[in-house]
Protein backbone atom coordinates (compact mmCIF):
# COMPACT_ATOMS: atom_id res chain seq x y z
CA UNK A 1 0.00 0.00 0.00
CA UNK A 2 1.20 3.52 -0.90
CA UNK A 3 0.02 4.49 2.48
CA UNK A 4 -1.75 8.36 2.96
CA UNK A 5 -1.54 10.68 0.36
CA UNK A 6 -1.81 14.26 0.25
CA UNK A 7 -1.32 16.98 -2.10
CA UNK A 8 -0.29 19.13 -3.20
CA UNK A 9 2.84 19.08 -0.99
CA UNK A 10 3.32 22.26 -1.00
CA UNK A 11 1.05 25.17 -1.55
CA UNK A 12 2.14 29.31 -1.55
CA UNK A 13 -1.07 31.40 -2.01
CA UNK A 14 -1.90 35.00 -1.48
CA UNK A 15 -4.69 36.24 1.48
CA UNK A 16 -7.72 35.85 0.10
CA UNK A 17 -7.43 32.90 -1.79
CA UNK A 18 -9.63 29.62 -1.61
CA UNK A 19 -7.00 26.78 -1.03
CA UNK A 20 -8.27 23.10 -1.22
CA UNK A 21 -6.00 20.20 0.22
CA UNK A 22 -6.37 16.85 -0.64
CA UNK A 23 -6.40 12.86 0.60
CA UNK A 24 -6.83 9.61 -0.26
CA UNK A 25 -6.52 7.48 3.37
CA UNK A 26 -5.33 4.32 3.05
CA UNK A 27 -7.82 1.69 1.36
CA UNK A 28 -9.83 -0.30 4.01
CA UNK A 29 -9.70 2.54 6.64
CA UNK A 30 -12.60 3.52 7.93
CA UNK A 31 -11.67 6.83 9.88
CA UNK A 32 -9.77 9.52 8.85
CA UNK A 33 -8.64 13.00 10.26
CA UNK A 34 -7.40 16.07 9.42
CA UNK A 35 -4.46 18.12 11.34
CA UNK A 36 -2.76 20.91 11.83
CA UNK A 37 0.65 21.65 13.36
CA UNK A 38 2.18 25.19 13.90
CA UNK A 39 5.17 25.86 15.97
CA UNK A 40 3.10 27.71 18.72
CA UNK A 41 0.44 25.59 19.03
CA UNK A 42 1.53 21.36 18.04
CA UNK A 43 -0.56 19.26 16.28
CA UNK A 44 -4.34 19.94 16.16
CA UNK A 45 -7.30 18.24 15.10
CA UNK A 46 -9.26 20.06 13.46
CA UNK A 47 -11.96 17.05 12.35
CA UNK A 48 -12.33 13.64 11.68
CA UNK A 49 -14.73 11.08 9.59
CA UNK A 50 -15.81 7.64 10.20
CA UNK A 51 -17.34 5.86 6.91
CA UNK A 52 -17.61 8.96 5.03
CA UNK A 53 -19.58 10.72 8.04
CA UNK A 54 -17.83 13.81 9.74
CA UNK A 55 -18.11 12.74 13.53
CA UNK A 56 -16.57 15.99 15.20
CA UNK A 57 -15.31 19.26 13.70
CA UNK A 58 -15.27 20.94 16.87
CA UNK A 59 -11.43 21.57 15.94
CA UNK A 60 -12.22 23.63 13.01
CA UNK A 61 -10.86 26.88 13.57
CA UNK A 62 -13.68 28.72 12.12
CA UNK A 63 -16.18 29.10 9.03
CA UNK A 64 -13.84 29.45 6.59
CA UNK A 65 -12.73 25.82 7.37
CA UNK A 66 -14.66 23.59 5.88
CA UNK A 67 -13.92 19.76 5.16
CA UNK A 68 -15.68 16.55 2.69
CA UNK A 69 -15.20 13.24 2.63
CA UNK A 70 -17.30 12.56 -0.59
CA UNK A 71 -16.43 8.69 -1.02
CA UNK A 72 -14.01 6.06 1.34
CA UNK A 73 -10.90 6.97 -0.92
CA UNK A 74 -10.74 11.20 -1.22
CA UNK A 75 -11.18 13.76 1.33
CA UNK A 76 -10.69 17.58 0.98
CA UNK A 77 -9.99 20.35 2.96
CA UNK A 78 -10.61 23.71 2.10
CA UNK A 79 -9.86 26.80 3.23
CA UNK A 80 -12.08 30.01 1.89
CA UNK A 81 -10.73 32.71 2.57
CA UNK A 82 -7.06 31.98 3.37
CA UNK A 83 -4.79 34.17 6.11
CA UNK A 84 -1.64 34.51 6.76
CA UNK A 85 -2.27 32.59 9.98
CA UNK A 86 -3.63 29.53 8.03
CA UNK A 87 0.06 29.38 7.54
CA UNK A 88 1.02 25.75 8.83
CA UNK A 89 1.47 22.14 7.87
CA UNK A 90 -1.60 20.07 7.44
CA UNK A 91 -1.36 16.35 7.75
CA UNK A 92 -4.26 13.91 6.87
CA UNK A 93 -4.35 10.62 9.08
CA UNK A 94 -6.19 7.43 8.37
CA UNK A 95 -6.94 4.21 10.65
CA UNK A 96 -8.86 0.82 11.05
CA UNK A 97 -10.56 1.47 14.18
CA UNK A 98 -10.61 4.53 16.26
CA UNK A 99 -8.85 2.68 19.52
CA UNK A 100 -5.54 1.72 17.63
CA UNK A 101 -2.54 3.66 15.90
CA UNK A 102 -2.84 6.20 12.80
CA UNK A 103 -1.34 6.29 9.34
CA UNK A 104 -0.25 10.22 8.69
CA UNK A 105 0.34 11.15 5.34
CA UNK A 106 3.23 13.67 4.73
CA UNK A 107 1.60 17.09 4.58
CA UNK A 108 0.73 19.56 2.99
CA UNK A 109 2.91 23.15 3.78
CA UNK A 110 1.09 26.00 3.28
CA UNK A 111 2.20 29.74 3.28
CA UNK A 112 -0.13 32.16 3.12
CA UNK A 113 1.29 35.83 1.95
CA UNK B 1 -4.85 23.01 27.40
CA UNK B 2 -2.53 20.21 25.66
CA UNK B 3 -3.64 16.64 27.49
CA UNK B 4 0.02 15.36 27.12
CA UNK B 5 3.24 16.86 28.00
CA UNK B 6 6.66 16.10 26.98
CA UNK B 7 9.99 16.30 28.74
CA UNK B 8 12.23 17.32 27.74
CA UNK B 9 11.61 19.33 25.28
CA UNK B 10 15.21 18.46 23.57
CA UNK B 11 17.24 15.84 24.58
CA UNK B 12 20.79 15.28 22.56
CA UNK B 13 22.87 12.20 23.38
CA UNK B 14 25.64 10.14 21.57
CA UNK B 15 24.85 7.28 20.00
CA UNK B 16 24.49 4.11 21.86
CA UNK B 17 22.98 6.04 24.68
CA UNK B 18 19.96 5.31 26.00
CA UNK B 19 17.28 8.12 25.44
CA UNK B 20 13.95 8.44 27.73
CA UNK B 21 11.34 10.74 26.88
CA UNK B 22 8.49 11.12 29.41
CA UNK B 23 5.12 12.48 29.24
CA UNK B 24 2.60 13.63 31.33
CA UNK B 25 -1.18 13.74 30.82
CA UNK B 26 -4.22 15.11 32.57
CA UNK B 27 -7.12 13.04 32.78
CA UNK B 28 -8.18 9.07 32.52
CA UNK B 29 -7.60 7.67 29.29
CA UNK B 30 -8.11 4.89 26.97
CA UNK B 31 -4.82 4.13 25.90
CA UNK B 32 -1.52 6.42 25.45
CA UNK B 33 0.47 6.08 21.74
CA UNK B 34 3.81 7.16 21.03
CA UNK B 35 4.82 8.85 17.34
CA UNK B 36 8.17 9.39 15.52
CA UNK B 37 7.93 12.73 13.41
CA UNK B 38 11.62 13.05 11.38
CA UNK B 39 11.83 16.70 9.58
CA UNK B 40 9.73 17.48 7.04
CA UNK B 41 7.89 14.08 7.38
CA UNK B 42 4.52 12.85 8.67
CA UNK B 43 4.24 11.38 12.28
CA UNK B 44 5.05 7.40 12.13
CA UNK B 45 3.34 5.62 14.54
CA UNK B 46 5.52 3.39 17.25
CA UNK B 47 3.71 1.84 19.70
CA UNK B 48 0.33 1.90 21.33
CA UNK B 49 0.05 0.94 25.52
CA UNK B 50 -3.75 0.59 26.82
CA UNK B 51 -4.72 2.00 30.55
CA UNK B 52 -4.50 -1.54 31.79
CA UNK B 53 -0.99 -2.15 30.61
CA UNK B 54 1.96 -1.17 32.81
CA UNK B 55 4.76 -1.90 30.34
CA UNK B 56 5.28 -3.00 26.57
CA UNK B 57 8.39 -3.42 24.03
CA UNK B 58 9.10 -3.09 20.49
CA UNK B 59 12.00 -3.53 19.34
CA UNK B 60 14.64 -1.55 20.86
CA UNK B 61 11.71 0.67 22.40
CA UNK B 62 10.37 0.18 25.83
CA UNK B 63 7.02 2.06 26.95
CA UNK B 64 5.78 2.37 30.71
CA UNK B 65 2.30 3.76 31.90
CA UNK B 66 1.54 4.70 35.45
CA UNK B 67 -1.99 5.76 35.91
CA UNK B 68 -1.65 6.36 38.71
CA UNK B 69 0.65 9.10 38.17
CA UNK B 70 -1.07 9.80 34.80
CA UNK B 71 2.71 9.72 33.22
CA UNK B 72 4.33 7.42 30.57
CA UNK B 73 8.02 7.26 29.64
CA UNK B 74 9.57 5.90 26.25
CA UNK B 75 13.13 4.74 26.37
CA UNK B 76 14.72 3.76 23.22
CA UNK B 77 18.08 1.70 24.07
CA UNK B 78 21.21 1.43 22.01
CA UNK B 79 20.10 5.02 20.18
CA UNK B 80 21.66 5.12 16.75
CA UNK B 81 21.93 8.49 14.54
CA UNK B 82 18.53 7.18 12.39
CA UNK B 83 16.68 7.62 16.03
CA UNK B 84 17.40 11.60 15.58
CA UNK B 85 13.77 12.67 15.11
CA UNK B 86 10.57 14.32 16.72
CA UNK B 87 8.84 11.98 19.64
CA UNK B 88 5.41 12.71 20.45
CA UNK B 89 3.24 11.22 22.92
CA UNK B 90 -0.91 10.94 22.36
CA UNK B 91 -3.43 10.23 24.86
CA UNK B 92 -6.74 9.00 23.72
CA UNK B 93 -9.44 9.89 26.35
CA UNK B 94 -12.33 8.20 27.30
CA UNK B 95 -14.55 10.10 25.72
CA UNK B 96 -15.19 10.23 22.44
CA UNK B 97 -11.49 8.31 21.44
CA UNK B 98 -9.54 11.33 19.98
CA UNK B 99 -6.01 11.92 20.26
CA UNK B 100 -4.63 14.55 21.97
CA UNK B 101 -0.64 15.44 21.44
CA UNK B 102 1.78 16.89 23.04
CA UNK B 103 4.49 19.25 22.19
CA UNK B 104 6.70 16.89 21.88
CA UNK B 105 10.18 16.04 22.86
CA UNK B 106 13.17 16.28 20.09
CA UNK B 107 15.80 13.96 19.69
CA UNK B 108 19.24 14.32 18.70
CA UNK B 109 21.85 11.32 18.20
CA UNK B 110 24.59 12.22 17.65
CA UNK B 111 27.45 9.67 15.61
Amino acid sequence: DAGVIQSPRHEVTEMGQEVTLRCKPISGHDYLFWYRQTMMRGLELLIYFNNNVPIDDSGMPEDRFSAKMPNASFSTLKIQPSEPRDSAVYFCASSFGLHGGQYFGPGTRLLVL
Amino acid sequence: SQQGEEDPQALSIQEGENATMNCSYKTSINNLQWYRQNSGRGLVHLILIRSNEREKHSGRLRVTLDTSKKSSSLLITASRAADTASYFCATENNQGGKLIFGQGTELSVKP
